[in-house]
């Protein structure tokens, strides 16, 4: 199975500042034949199911601002969030579905 | 508007069985794959399984002996079952359409049920 590792655990960023959250996998993630990262990133804030922010690693669904952007190729990846807003408090996951079973990360507590 | 709503017990007993049921509204259950995933107090996420029209269901291998999947087409449900449960199985589950799948990303989900697992 695929480990995903997410660093770091918890971080605090300013209003307005920029958070980095970086997600690790055991194996690369991307498929020769497509040229694509089998990578997605979700946000849960309290009280909440997971939502999805990005898939492919970099693009990013429907509705999602686009101040939050996925980045990186193979086994390492990032999720920025520029302009941080007071309602980006939330746990942020990376999940691969290069294989099955699909894996999480950790999780990500982000707060203000 | 998609929507995903579990239902079920929230308190199973040790060694007997987890049933819950996902409704789905907005779109056609015989069009997507549907996962569970659940969700440890930890906050861990963990995929069980999987099933899709037509597919055998696919089953997270560290549950797989306990795992049992099915789908009803017209009820546009979609269900779970985990025999044989332990405290370890305490979580919050949720249900989810799955994208470009089998084997894609989650982009709708249900709000999750708690259950909990306790004499």
């Amino acid at each position: 199975d695929i480990v995903m590792t997410q660093s770091p655990d918890s971080l605090a960023v300013s209003l307005g500042e920029r958070a980095t959250i970086n997600c690790k996998s055991s194996q690369s993630l991307f498929y020769n034949s497509n040229n694509k990262n089998y990578l997605a990133w979700y946000q849960q804030r309290p009280g909440q199911p997971p939502k999805l922010l990005i898939y492919w690693a970099s693009t990013r669904e429907s509705g999602v601002p686009d101040r939050f952007s996925g980045s990186g190729s193979g086994t390492d990846f990032t999720l920025t969030i520029n302009s941080l807003q007071a309602e980006d408090v939330a746990l942020y996951y990376c999940q691969q579905y290069f294989s099955t079973p699909g894996s999480f990360g950790q999780g990500t507590k982000l707060e203000i | 508007q998609v929507q995903l709503q579990e239902s079920g017990p929230g308190l199973v007993k040790p060694s007997e069985t987890l049933s819950l049921i996902c409704t789905v509204s907005g779109a056609p259950i015989s069009s997507y794959c549907w996962s569970w995933i659940r969700q440890s107090a930890g906050k861990r996420l963990e995929w069980i399984g999987r099933i899709c029209r037509g597919d055998s269901p696919n089953r997270n291998p560290s549950l797989e002996s306990r795992v049992s999947l099915s789908l009803d087409t017209s009820k546009n449900q979609f269900s779970l079952k985990l025999t044989s449960v332990t405290t370890a199985d305490t979580a919050v589950y949720h249900c989810a359409r799955e994208v470009a799948g089998p084997g894609g990303w989650f982009d709708r989900w249900g709000q999750g049920t708690l259950v909990t697992v306790s004499s």
